[in-house]
Formats: C-alpha cells, sequence, structure tokens
C-alpha cells in the first residue's frame, strides 16, 4: 500500500472487553513499531519488532498487552480485560531494512476508547 | 535507560518569530536523533535527522545541531509561519536500526 494503514479508527469499548488493533506495514519494511499517545502525553513505546529478531516486548505496560507480527507483515496489538486508562491513541509505524539509519513511517493511529 | 527530555509547551510565536525548542537525551550508545512533526490531522512524519556528532539536519527552514559534549539536538527556526503550527517531537534510535524513543512532545503555535 502507500502507507502504513490502520484499523479501526476509532474503537469504543466497555470496561473488560478485549480489544485487537491492526496494522498494515510499508511493504517490506522488515521494522515495525507500536507506540501509545495519551492526551498532554508523549509517544510511550510499547513493542518493536525487527525482521526476524525476537521483538522488543519492553514497552508494554502489563500482561493484558501482547502483539504479534504474522509472516514478517501486519501486526496485531492485543489488549486484554481493557481499563479507562488504556484510552489512547495507538500509533504503529514502520522502517525499510535492518542495520540502517532511517525514517519510521506512521499510520494515522486508533483512538481507543474505554468507557 | 534511554531517553529524551523536550521543552514542555505549548510555545506560541508571533509569525516570522525565532524559534528554539530544547532537547537533550540520555543514552547508552551512540544514538542517531531525529525531529518529528504531527501536524493537525495528520501522522507524525520525519523533520530531519542527524546520525553522528557535529551533524547537522535541516528541512524546510528548520535545523538541529547533535552536540555530544551537551548531548542536545535542539530545533531551530529563523522565521516561523502559521502553517508551522503543530507538535514537534524529538526522538533518538540506539544502535542502526533500533527502537526509536520520543520525547513527551512540544505543541507550537503560530499567530498571523
Amino acid at each position: 500500500g502507500a502507507g502504513v494503514s490502520q484499523s479501526p479508527s476509532n474503537k469504543v469499548t466497555e470496561k473488560g472487553k478485549d480489544v485487537e488493533l491492526r496494522c498494515d506495514p510499508i511493504s517490506g519494511h522488515t521494522a515495525l513499531y507500536w507506540y501509545r499517545q495519551s492526551l498532554g502525553q508523549g509517544l510511550e513505546f510499547l513493542i518493536y519488532f525487527q525482521g526476524n529478531s525476537a521483538p522488543d516486548k519492553s514497552g508494554l505496560p502489563s500482561d493484558r498487552f501482547s502483539a504479534e507480527r504474522t509472516g514478517g507483515s501486519v501486526s496485531t496489538l492485543t489488549i486484554q480485560r481493557t481499563q479507562q486508562e488504556d484510552s489512547a491513541v495507538y500509533l504503529c509505524a514502520s522502517s525499510p531494512r535492518q542495520g540502517a539509519v532511517t525514517e519510521a513511517f506512521f499510520g494515522q493511529g486508533t483512538r481507543l476508547t474505554v468507557v | 535507560g534511554d531517553s529524551v527530555t523536550q521543552m514542555e509547551g505549548p510555545v506560541t510565536l508571533s509569525e516570522e518569530a525565532f524559534l528554539t525548542i530544547n532537547c537533550t537525551y540520555t543514552a547508552t550508545g551512540y544514538p542517531s536523533l531525529f525531529w518529528y512533526v504531527q501536524y493537525p490531522g495528520e501522522g507524525l512524519q520525519l523533520l530531519l535527522k542527524a546520525t553522528k556528532a557535529d551533524d547537522k539536519g535541516s528541512n524546510k527552514g528548520f535545523e538541529a545541531t547533535y552536540r555530544k559534549e551537551t548531548t542536545s539536538f535542539h530545533l531551530e527556526k529563523g522565521s516561523v509561519q502559521v502553517s508551522d503550527s503543530a507538535v514537534y517531537f524529538c526522538a533518538l534510535s540506539v544502535n542502526q536500526g533500533g527502537k526509536l524513543i520520543f520525547g513527551q512532545g512540544t505543541e507550537l503555535s503560530v499567530k498571523p
């Protein structure tokens, strides 16, 4: 595709429900990132996939959060038993080729509201 | 751990004013440094970058110089325009291809 695509663009869910957020990176990009942007806050790193390496999960805030990347392409971020503090914009980004300093291309984000 | 600290916003300037947004970093390795911009209603996009000490990144009239001695990467523009109103994020990446760590963002509002 032309850019990083995220779906849904908006998601409203009830507290305690599970949600899945999807990211389609730019074709051929080996690196994929998930970030969380809360109102008035910066970009909080969540997880980073790079090629076939084990993902860097050091930013996941709790064991309710998990992510996978299938076939080195599409990624899904899952939040189980959602809480109101999970409300935020979840951003996905991808970067081309490993081992080079290149820019990350961001999607438009998924705005998650937990009520 | 690795981190980025930016000056707090919002910053409000008149058109044609000089802009400085301060950014300092802490890194265990030898980072590459970036400025990203988020215009209203749009996604984040790379504004400029620098990969080694004393490098100057520049784009759209914005500049930032990688200062290893002060661990800083301050963003400057000599004459801002209304269209520069956006949120600006400083970021670093340690090790080539490593994860990006962002600062908290600085909102800039330019008035005509």
